[in-house]
């Protein structure tokens, strides 16, 4: 099975501080994503690659960036955390369907 | 940009009854993904719907894909309190999936 490991389920920082979240899979697929995900808002689109070095914008890219140096690491970038990037933060690979990390709860104070 | 609608956004049934969750989108998609997230969990992709007027049978569930591939739902038959969870379903497009806000499903013993 595809495995997709987050590097941390709970986070919690300050505002202004820049924080960095890790994704892992472990099928060599090119295809990487992260999502938030917001009661009332469902699953939305931050970034996503189709190959290393490779970069789009997904819907709601403000405030992020991304990495990604090998194919299989994705990482998720908030320069400065502010109060409304508190929320669920899930990566995915894909080959045909998506397989979702376990998440990160970010929380920033 | 696309967009995805799914309703209901909560359904309330009692055990044994049948439930029914409805996608629409605003633009004909190249296909379109089922996934499901436990209470706690991470979406978990169910089946992937490519052929306009498709029908996939899994178990109890059956899912549908419109003719003019804008629209798709997802039934399922005699729930169970194993089915409890968020259903989404994910437009493909270009930049990948636009996903539905997701139907709670919340059964009662």
């Amino acid at each position: 099975d595809v495995k997709v490991t987050q590097s941390s389920r709970y986070l919690v920082k300050r505002t202004g501080e820049k924080v960095f979240l890790e994704c892992v899979q472990d099928m060599d697929h090119e295809n990487m994503f992260w999502y938030r995900q917001d009661p009332g808002l469902g699953l939305r689109l931050i970034y996503f690659s189709y190959d290393v070095k490779m970069k789009e914008k997904g819907d709601i890219p403000e405030g992020y960036s991304v990495s990604r140096e090998k194919k299989e690491r994705f990482s998720l970038i908030l320069e400065s955390a502010s109060t409304n990037q508190t929320s669920m933060y899930l990566c995915a690979s894909r080959f045909v369907g998506y397989t979702f990390g376990s998440g990160t709860r970010l929380t920033v104070v | 940009g696309q967009q995805v609608m799914q309703i209901p956004q909560y359904q309330h049934v009692q055990e044994g009854e049948d439930f029914t969750t409805y996608c629409n989108s605003s633009t004909t998609l190249s296909n379109i993904q089922w996934y499901k997230q436990r209470p706690g969990g991470h979406p978990v992709f169910l089946i992937q719907l490519v052929k306009s007027g498709e029908v996939k049978k899994q178990k109890r569930l059956t899912f549908q894909f419109g003719e003019a591939k804008k629209n798709s739902s997802l039934h399922i038959t005699a729930t169970q309190t194993t089915d409890v969870g968020t259903y989404f379903c994910g437009g493909g497009g270009a930049d990948g999936l636009t996903f539905g806000k997701g139907t709670h499903l919340i059964i009662q013993p």
